[in-house]
């Protein structure tokens, strides 16, 4: 019964493929996210959706590309993998957009590219 | 741009001190901020969150503080553990974007 679960825990795949990484939560929230940590430990955001809408896009290269199915699942697709974008990535969901709730986070996808 | 600023980015005490994290933002147009905590290969936790308008919040042994026009919030944890070892990471947050300062890195010694 975890909250916000991510699949999968590892990801090793070499530069050049496509991957992706799912995500849900199950705490009836409306707005979800996606953070990177990168090799310095520094977390930060990339993307928001509310109630399936994209809300916040920080720069991030257009390889990747979030899809939001529905409110409780926010999947991250990367094109043409980089050895950059080696890092953690993190899934969290809160109750909605200026809810003052805490956001909730997942343990991390930890992909890594050869 | 919101920078966050956590001072210090290493703290070891020995078991059972008070001890105080500090952070500092430059944006101050904010509407609440979180305190998490993230254990080595972990996601993270959240422990306290203040909003905009409240000066503190309390948790057991921890209390977190905010100074908003000031640009700048403490957590202090009581009586500290050795459970109470990890990264803790002060996230202020406008507009639904919470942006991270690097953390401290707390390790509390038996």
């Amino acid at each position: 019964d975890t909250a916000v679960s991510q699949t999968p825990k590892y990801l090793v795949t070499q530069m050049g493929n496509d991957k992706s990484i799912k995500c849900e939560q199950n705490l009836g929230h409306d707005t979800m996210y996606w953070y990177k940590q990168d090799s310095k430990k520094f977390l930060k955001i990339m993307f928001s959706y509310n109630n399936k809408e994209l809300i916040i896009n920080e720069t991030v290269p257009n390889r990747f590309s979030p899809k939001s199915p529905d409110k409780a699942h926010l999947n991250l697709h990367i094109n043409s993998l980089e050895l950059g974008d080696s890092a953690v990535y993190f899934c969290a969901s809160s109750l909605g957009r200026y809810s003052n709730q805490p956001q909730h986070f997942g343990d991390g996808t930890r992909l890594s590219i050869l | 741009k919101q920078e966050v600023t956590q001072i210090p980015a290493a703290l070891s005490v020995p078991e059972g001190e008070n001890l105080v994290l500090n952070c500092s933002f430059t944006d101050s147009a904010i509407y609440n901020l979180q305190w998490f905590r993230q254990d080595p290969g972990k996601g993270l936790t959240s422990l306290l969150l203040i909003q905009s308008s409240q000066r503190e919040q309390t948790s057991g042994r921890l209390n977190a503080s905010l100074d908003k026009s000031s640009g700048r919030s403490t957590l202090y944890i009581a009586a500290s553990q050795p459970g109470d070892s990890a990264t803790y990471l002060c996230a202020p947050n406008r507009d639904d974007k919470i942006i991270f300062g690097k953390g401290t890195r707390l390790h509390i010694l038996p």
